[in-house]
């Protein structure tokens, strides 16, 4: 499975915006990009996946590269529930059993 | 709706103990999981089921067995506890779809197990 390499950790403030960056250059083409966060405590939950177009949804927004060797976990107003781990990883579009790779992710704190 | 739910939440072991961590979803999901997480570091995956009757070793298999009987159950057990196993387990699962990929994969609130 390909790699993503992402910042160790970032840091926000409340009501602003947030861009998460994710590298992926080893991406192939049939390896979906998905994220996940996990919350003090909780197991990791989802949070948007895409293949090459930008996605929305009512948690954030994903931006991916044209090259698809990178992409962007957007959340448009943090709060202080969105402090987390945010993991970003490649699946590819066959795999069997729900495997995902997590790297060590970016923890994200939220400043008041 | 219940998801995914883990039993029991936290356990201590002595070394050499055996125990079996329970893991139940509610959505008739055909793909189940288990994963451990270290701290500080990523989930990896442990063994994994994609419908009753069929098992598969994933990153770190070793000192671990599962089953799946049902749809609904996948046990982890180990078999005898070694500190190294010290570590927060995860369960999940996600539905099968004939192998097309669009779908999230959901996550038990996690075990905490101390092996001492």
């Amino acid at each position: 499975d390909a790699k993503t390499t992402q910042p160790n950790s970032m840091e926000s403030n409340e009501e602003e915006p947030v861009h998460l960056p994710c590298n992926h250059s080893t991406i192939s083409g049939t390896d979906y990009i998905h994220w996940y966060r996990q919350l003090p405590s909780q197991g990791p939950e989802y949070v948007i996946h895409g293949l090459t177009s930008n996605v929305n949804n009512r948690m954030a927004s994903l931006a991916i590269a044209e090259d698809r060797k990178s992409s962007t976990l957007i959340l448009h107003r943090a709060t202080l529930r969105d402090a987390a781990v945010y993991y970003c990883i490649l699946r590819e579009i066959y795999n069997q059993g729900g495997k995902l790779i997590f790297g060590q992710g970016t923890e994200l704190s939220v400043k008041p | 709706n219940a998801g995914v739910t883990q039993t029991p939440k936290f356990q201590v072991l002595k070394t050499g103990q055996s125990m079996t961590l329970q893991c139940a979803q509610d959505m008739n999901h055909e793909y189940m999981s288990w994963y451990r997480q270290d701290p500080g570091m990523g989930l990896r995956l442990i063994h994994y089921s994609v419908g009753a009757g069929i098992t598969d070793q994933g990153e770190v298999p070793n000192g671990y067995n599962v089953s799946r009987s049902t749809t609904e159950d996948f046990p982890l057990r180990l078999l005898s506890a070694a500190p190294s196993q010290t570590s927060v387990y995860f369960c999940a699962s996600r539905p099968g779809q004939g192998g097309q990929l669009s779908n999230t994969i959901y996550f038990g609130e996690g075990s905490w197990l101390t092996v001492v």
